[in-house]
């Protein structure tokens, strides 16, 4: 089955700086991978995601690639804010059919 | 537009108890994906339902169990309790599987 390694598991960055976050995965069926956000407390929600017939995808501040040949994709957190502090996921399935399969998550950490 | 709605939000049970948790799904949505999240383990899969059937299972003892109602509701259930199932147990949904799932805030399991 699918599994998503996803580093690193703690990122310390300064306001305004930049955070890249990297997943790789292993099933070279997997076609679609979202990035969930999930503050302390609360549950887990949908940020960014990419199909792999795409290459890159933009969402303001927030930017994800893939490069299906290396099986792996990343998320760019640009122009850092205090409330971009949270455990960010990764996660990888085939479309409609299988299961949504995570990375162990990313505590990031942005200071002012 | 209702959200995904789980209950009940906390629990307390003891060893060797059984328990059993309820997912309302987002109406129209019929995969319904139940999660077990711990500290550094992230979001491990437990199981998928898709109409009434289950579709895909994680790598949980058979302990745990779930099924779907015709109402896409679904419950898990959790027979002799051990002390490291203590967690939050995630349950979200989605259209057909997948892709596009939301979290519900999940239900806090505390075995003593």
């Amino acid at each position: 089955g699918e599994n998503v390694e996803q580093h690193p598991s703690t990122l310390s960055v300064q306001e305004g700086d930049s955070a890249v976050i990297k997943c790789t995965y292993s099933d070279s069926a997997s076609n679609y991978f979202p990035w969930y956000k999930q503050e302390l407390g609360k549950r887990p929600q949908l940020i960014i995601d990419i199909r792999s017939n795409v290459g890159e995808k933009k969402d303001q501040r927030i930017a994800v690639t893939l490069n299906k040949t290396a099986k792996h994709f990343s998320l760019h957190i640009t122009e850092t804010q205090p409330e971009d502090s949270a455990v960010y996921f990764c996660a990888a399935s085939v479309q409609a059919g299988t299961a949504l399969i995570f990375g162990k998550g990313t505590t990031l950490s942005v200071s002012s | 537009k209702a959200g995904v709605t789980q209950t009940p939000r906390y629990l307390i049970k003891t060893r060797g108890q059984q328990v059993t948790l309820s997912c309302s799904p987002i109406s129209g949505h019929r995969s319904v994906s139940w999660y077990q999240q711990t500290p550094g383990q992230g979001l491990q899969f437990l199981f998928e339902y898709f109409s009434e059937t289950q579709r895909n299972k994680g790598n949980f003892p058979g302990r745990f169990s779930g099924r779907q109602f015709s109402n896409s509701r679904s419950e898990m259930n959790v027979s002799t309790l051990e002390l490291g199932d203590s967690a939050l147990y995630l349950c979200a949904s989605s259209p057909d599987g997948g892709d596009g799932y939301t979290f519900g805030s999940g239900t806090r399991l505390t075995v003593v």
